[in-house]
């Protein structure tokens, strides 16, 4: 089965620093792939998202980046702010091919320092 | 209501105990999903409902028992629990068609099994 590895497990940035979060799949047929932040007390929230026939994707301050030959893919968040404080955890799904199961990695806690 | 709800956001019960976890989606959505939080794991997946019949049953005890009586519930029945079943519940939903693979999760129900 699938195996996502998630890389750091804890991350400190001054407020205005961009961050980066890594992650690394196993299975090749895997084509979807979502990252979510998760704050206190509350369920993850999905943020961004990319499929394996697109290598970057960009919404204002976050942008993910995929790397299909070498099977990783990175959450960037640029001029970070206080409130991107939160537990960030990214996934891999083969899709309804496979009843859209999502793999997770083991997350990233994310400290912005103002 | 709107989004994915759940019920109840904090349960804590024996071992000897029968309980059931409620999840509610109101975003129209048609598939359905159970995962597992625990603070040492990845968000692990239990069980997947897709057009209200199950499609994947990702090797659970048989002390979880999920039910989908309509495209808008779920339910997850617990009975005789251990203590390492403590855990953050989380349901999620999403949109069985082509092309779209988005899960949206509440906010979990946090269980204490003592």
């Amino acid at each position: 089965g699938e195996n996502v590895e998630q890389h750091p497990s804890t991350l400190s940035v001054q407020e205005g620093d961009s961050a980066v979060i890594k992650c690394t799949y196993s299975d090749s047929a895997s084509n979807y792939f979502p990252w979510y932040k998760q704050e206190l007390g509350k369920g993850p929230q999905l943020i961004i998202d990319i499929r394996s026939n697109v290598g970057e994707k960009k919404d204002q301050r976050i942008a993910v980046t995929l790397n299909k030959t070498a099977k990783h893919f990175s959450l960037h968040i640029t001029e970070t702010q206080p409130e991107d404080s939160a537990v960030y955890f990214c996934a891999a799904s083969r899709g309804w091919n496979a009843g859209n199961m999502l793999t997770f990695g083991g997350g990233t806690r994310l400290m912005v320092k103002p | 209501e709107t989004g994915v709800t759940q019920t109840p956001r904090h349960l804590v019960m024996g071992m000897t105990n029968k309980k059931s976890l409620k999840c509610e989606q109101h975003l129209g959505h048609n598939a359905m999903y159970w995962y597992k939080q625990s603070a040492k794991k990845p968000l692990e997946l239990m069980f997947v409902y897709s057009l209200e019949e199950r499609v994947e049953n990702n090797s659970v005890p048989s002390r979880f028992s999920p039910e989908c009586p309509n495209s808008s519930h779920l339910f997850l029945h617990l009975h005789t629990l251990q203590p390492e079943d403590s855990a953050l519940y989380l349901c999620a939903s999403s949109q069985r068609t082509s092309g779209a693979n988005e899960q949206f999760f509440g906010p979990g129900t946090r269980l204490t099994v003592l």
